[in-house]
């Protein structure tokens, strides 16, 4: 099975700063099977990167994914309030279809 | 699509959870996605327990597979979780979603928790 870890655990940035999120698999997976999510306090996660670099619906263009292989990335520039939440990422698995999550990096405000 | 979770918020040590997740906005029955289920243990992560497809295909997570069945009702819309011979390791929040490039759409979840 799959591991995704993701780094750091926790980050303190300031508003208006950029954020850069990391998420490692245990092998090689595909680009077209990676996602990231938002989870606010009290909050169901929210899907903000499908495909590893695709915006689902809604999502403003200071969030953006890369990656390949087994090292994806998810950056959010210039920093919101709103932004300060955990993420998630998340691999899908063709056969049989299946899904992991990392354990989250939690974004603070400093 | 909308979806809503149901069910007991208590249970008790070795009983069977049973929650139901109601959509609406879209039908269950036309393929787009893969309806599933996810848990999130309290202060924890994310953990997909599993999914149904439309025609009644289950895929579940190893680690739950030996306690786990999840249905779905076409005629209501609706798709079913059951974990039986639960712990107190199953208190957590869960949720239902639907997947198709990404879990899209979410409940707002619902925290069952286990306890005598």
């Amino acid at each position: 099975e799959i591991v995704l870890t993701q780094s750091p655990g926790t980050v303190s940035l300031s508003p208006g700063e950029r954020a850069t999120l990391s998420c490692r698999a245990s092998q090689s997976i595909s680009s077209s099977y990676l996602a990231w999510y938002q989870q606010r306090p009290g909050q169901a996660p929210r899907l903000l990167i499908y495909g590893s670099s695709n915006r689902a619906p809604g999502i403003p263009d200071r969030f953006s994914g890369s990656g390949s292989g087994t090292d994806f990335s998810l950056t959010i520039t210039r920093l919101e309030p709103e932004d300060f939440a955990v993420y998630y990422c998340q691999q899908y698995r063709t056969s049989p279809p299946g899904a992991t999550f990392g354990q989250g990096t939690k974004l603070e405000i400093k | 699509v909308q979806l809503q979770e149901s069910g007991p918020a208590l249970v008790k040590p070795s009983q069977t959870l049973s929650l139901t997740c109601s959509v609406s906005g879209g039908s269950i029955g036309t393929g787009a996605y893969y309806w599933s289920w996810i848990r999130q243990l309290p202060g924890k992560g994310l953990e997909w327990i599993g999914f149904i497809y439309y025609v009644g295909s289950t895929y579940y997570n190893p680690s739950l597979q030996s306690r786990l069945i999840i249905s779905i009702d076409t005629s209501k819309n609706q798709f079913s979780l059951r974990l039986n011979s639960v712990t107190a390791a199953d208190t957590a929040m869960y949720y239902c979603a639907s997947y198709d490039k990404g879990f899209e759409d979410w409940g707002q979840g619902t925290l069952v928790t286990v306890s005598s």
